[in-house]
C-alpha cells in the first residue's frame, strides 16, 4: 500500500534554533496528517494533527503546514531545545478509525 | 489518568515458540490497535479493535492475531515466531469514536526472538 515517507534522516540544531522536519506523503485520500515524537525508550507522543482541509495549524511553539499540491508535509518547531532531541514520525490517516500509516521516521538532534 | 499500559516490557522467545503481548488502555478507551515497529521498517501497523471486534487489519501473516475483552484489554499473539518477529511491539488507544490521529500509545513490549 501507499506510505508515508521522509527526506532527511537526521537534523542537527544548535539549541535556539528553529527545526523544520520534511515529510512527503502520497495517498492523496489522506483525511488526517498528524506528527508524532518518540523518545528513546518511550512509545510515540502526539504532537500535532491537520485534517486535509487546512493548509497551517499552529500549536505550542509548533507549526505543521501542509501542501496538497506536492503532497507534502512539514513540522516547524520554533526555539529548539535539548529536550526536543528525539525521532519525529509524520503519519496518515485515511480515513480508517484510527488506523494510521507512519513515515520512517527523522531524528532531530539539538545541541546545547 | 493511568496511560497505556504494556505487559510485558521485555521479553526474549526462541523460533518456533509463541508469544502474547498485554495491553491496558487508557480508561473509558474504546479502541485498541497495535504496531510493530523496526528499525528496517519503522511502525507498521497491525490490528485495531474497538468494542471487542476487530474493525481493521494491516498486511501482517496470520500468525499474527489479538482480541479484545470486555474491558478494552487487548491482547496480542505471535505463533511460530520466526527472527523477523523481533521488535517493539507498540498499543496504543483512543477513545475510537470517529476518525482520528491522536493515539495515545504504550511503552511497548520488546521481543527478541533468539
Amino acid at each position: 500500500g501507499e506510505s508515508v515517507g521522509l527526506h532527511l534522516p537526521t537534523l542537527s540544531v544548535q539549541e535556539g534554533d528553529n527545526s523544520i522536519i520534511n515529510c512527503a506523503y502520497s495517498n492523496s485520500a489522506s483525511d488526517y496528517f498528524i506528527w508524532y515524537k518518540q523518545e528513546s525508550g518511550k512509545g510515540p507522543q502526539f504532537i500535532i494533527d491537520i485534517r486535509s482541509n487546512m493548509d497551517k495549524r499552529q500549536g505550542q511553539r509548533v507549526t505543521v503546514l501542509l501542501n496538497k499540491t506536492v503532497k507534502h508535509l512539514s513540522l516547524q518547531i520554533a526555539a529548539t531545545q535539548p529536550g526536543d532531541s528525539a525521532v519525529y514520525f509524520c503519519a496518515e490517516n485515511i480515513g480508517r478509525y484510527s488506523t494510521l500509516t507512519f513515515g520512517k521516521g527523522t531524528m532531530l538532534l539539538v545541541s546545547p | 489518568k493511568a496511560g497505556v499500559t504494556q505487559t510485558p516490557r521485555y521479553l526474549i522467545k526462541t523460533r518456533g515458540q509463541q508469544v502474547t503481548l498485554s495491553c491496558s488502555p487508557i480508561s473509558g478507551h474504546r479502541s485498541v490497535s497495535w504496531y510493530q515497529q523496526t528499525p528496517g521498517q519503522g511502525l507498521q501497523f497491525l490490528f485495531e479493535y474497538f468494542s471487542e471486534t476487530q474493525r481493521n487489519k494491516g498486511n501482517f501473516p496470520g500468525r499474527f492475531s489479538g482480541r479484545q475483552f470486555s474491558n478494552s484489554r487487548s491482547e496480542m499473539n505471535v505463533s511460530t515466531l520466526e527472527l523477523g518477529d523481533s521488535a517493539l511491539y507498540l498499543c496504543a488507544s483512543s477513545p475510537g469514536t470517529g476518525v482520528t490521529g491522536e493515539l495515545f500509545f504504550g511503552e511497548g513490549s520488546r521481543l527478541t526472538v533468539l
